[in-house]
């Protein structure tokens, strides 16, 4: 693994099924973000993470869960999908909370 | 409220100067970040500002102004390549990045 990874690429996901998205990193960077971006809109924050054991709420965290086993991982799971949750998912990790992200490919959710 | 503004598109031609401005209205300020983003691909960093002033990194400057809320990002010798969206962000009290919608910049030979 060189950098950040997520999985899937993309995935089109029935409306009330679960579906976590996966995101590794091998940087050892303390923190860890999962974005959402929407057309004509600025990529907004769901969840992130400051440290391995903590995470913490964004500006659009409803329907949406994380979690935060170890450094190099941060799944994000939207229980019951819904087509409002159509979008790119953007995960990203930073040094600490205060240095420059850097974004993994994306995966592009499509939810019927 | 929290809000960052930036054009949502500009023209430019090959080997010119363009200006990409960004106004910010955040709780706090901890930093400015500008991103380039190619279309179907993930941001990448461009530069950081926390003092006002001018930070250079080849073909492209950032500058900041804290008291009126302002930056902007200046690419030179426009190439082909250059041609994505520039997204804008602000660094808040919490640390956590406040995103602009992004400036979709399309260069023309």
């Amino acid at each position: 693994i060189a950098g950040i990874t997520q999985a899937p690429t993309s995935q089109i996901l029935a409306a009330g099924r679960r579906m976590t998205l996966r995101c590794t990193q091998d940087m050892r960077h303390n923190a860890m973000y999962w974005y959402r971006q929407d057309l004509g809109l600025g990529l907004r924050l769901i969840h992130y993470s400051n440290t391995a054991g903590t995470t913490g709420k964004g500006e659009v965290p409803d329907g949406y869960s994380v979690s935060r086993a170890n450094t190099d991982d941060f799944p994000l799971t939207l229980a019951s999908a819904v087509p409002s949750q159509t979008s790119v998912y953007f995960c990203a990790s930073s040094m600490d909370a205060n240095n420059e992200q850097f974004f993994g490919p994306g995966t592009r959710l499509t939810v019927l | 409220g929290q809000n960052i503004d930036q054009p949502t598109e500009m023209t430019a031609t090959e080997g010119a100067i363009v200006q990409i401005n960004c106004t910010y209205q955040t709780s706090g300020f901890n930093g400015l970040f500008w991103y380039q983003q190619h279309a179907g691909e993930a941001p990448t960093f461009l530069s950081y500002n926390v003092l006002d002033g001018l930070e250079e990194k080849g073909r492209f400057s950032s500058f900041l102004s804290r008291s009126i809320g302002y930056s902007y990002l200046l690419l030179k010798e426009l190439q082909m390549k250059d041609s994505a969206s520039y997204l804008c962000a602000v660094q808040d009290s919490n640390y956590q990045l406040i995103w602009g919608a992004g400036t979709k910049l399309i260069i023309k030979p």
